[in-house]
């Protein structure tokens, strides 16, 4: 089956400018989660969304904001870009209980300029 | 709060020797634990997992014993090959798909 798609792959963006990434799951996951990765801070947990709703949010500022469609499919949006957002995001999909694990996608690269 | 250590690398070692990635937490409840893997250029992949104490996980050589007693849940494996280079992280979860990573650990495998 197909595995966690996001797209797109890389992104290079000015500062002060927005982006929407993109994150469609595993047929059947209903969970999605968020994460951003940088060489300093590593794995911070973004957010997660199950059912179209937002269920648990890491600590991160407004600028970053997330939701997710009827068919599981979900977006995160960064407003207002910073140098410092320059990060690898990781989209990653479950069932709905943790037990099982994640499974992610290859992550999107952002990259602000 | 929650929180993940593991031992920082990167981790330097000649093919089919011992390898062994110390892992420790600190939970509230009782944690579910992983170990998952990233290549270059790839997200991450789940290694394996153990959901309750004493529980062992394994998968390609790899294991890990989940130890309530010293909070730790250390990879081992007992011959490692130059395709296992990759970035280890250890991580536990909680409660609704709430994870927490550790900072990972680079390992490089000499032929």
């Amino acid at each position: 089956k197909a595995g966690v798609t996001q797209t797109p792959r890389y992104l290079i963006k000015t500062r002060g400018q927005q982006v929407t990434l993109s994150c469609s799951p595993i047929s059947g996951h209903r969970s999605v989660s968020w994460y951003q990765q940088t060489p300093g801070q590593g794995l911070q947990f973004l957010f997660e969304y199950f059912s179209e709703t937002q269920r648990n949010k890491g600590n991160f500022p407004g600028r970053f904001s997330g939701r997710q469609f009827s068919n599981s499919r979900s977006e995160m949006n960064v407003s207002t870009l910073e140098l410092g957002d320059s990060a690898l995001y990781l989209c990653a999909s479950s069932l709905s209980s943790p037990g099982g694990g994640y499974t992610f996608g290859s992550g999107t690269r952002l990259t602000v300029v | 709060g929650d929180s993940v250590t593991q031992m920082e690398g990167p981790v330097t070692l000649s093919e089919e020797a011992f390898l062994t990635i110390n892992c420790t937490y600190t939970a509230t409840g009782y944690p579910s634990l992983f170990w998952y893997v990233q290549y270059p250029g790839e997200g991450l992949q789940l290694l394996l997992k153990a959901t309750k104490a004493d529980d062992k996980g394994s998968n390609k050589g790899f294991e890990a014993t989940y130890r309530k007693e010293t909070t730790s849940f250390h990879l081992e494996k007992g011959s490692v090959q130059v395709s296992d280079s990759a970035v280890y992280f250890c991580a536990l979860s909680v409660s609704f798909n709430k994870f927490y990573f550790g900072s990972g650990t680079k390992l490089n495998v000499k032929p």
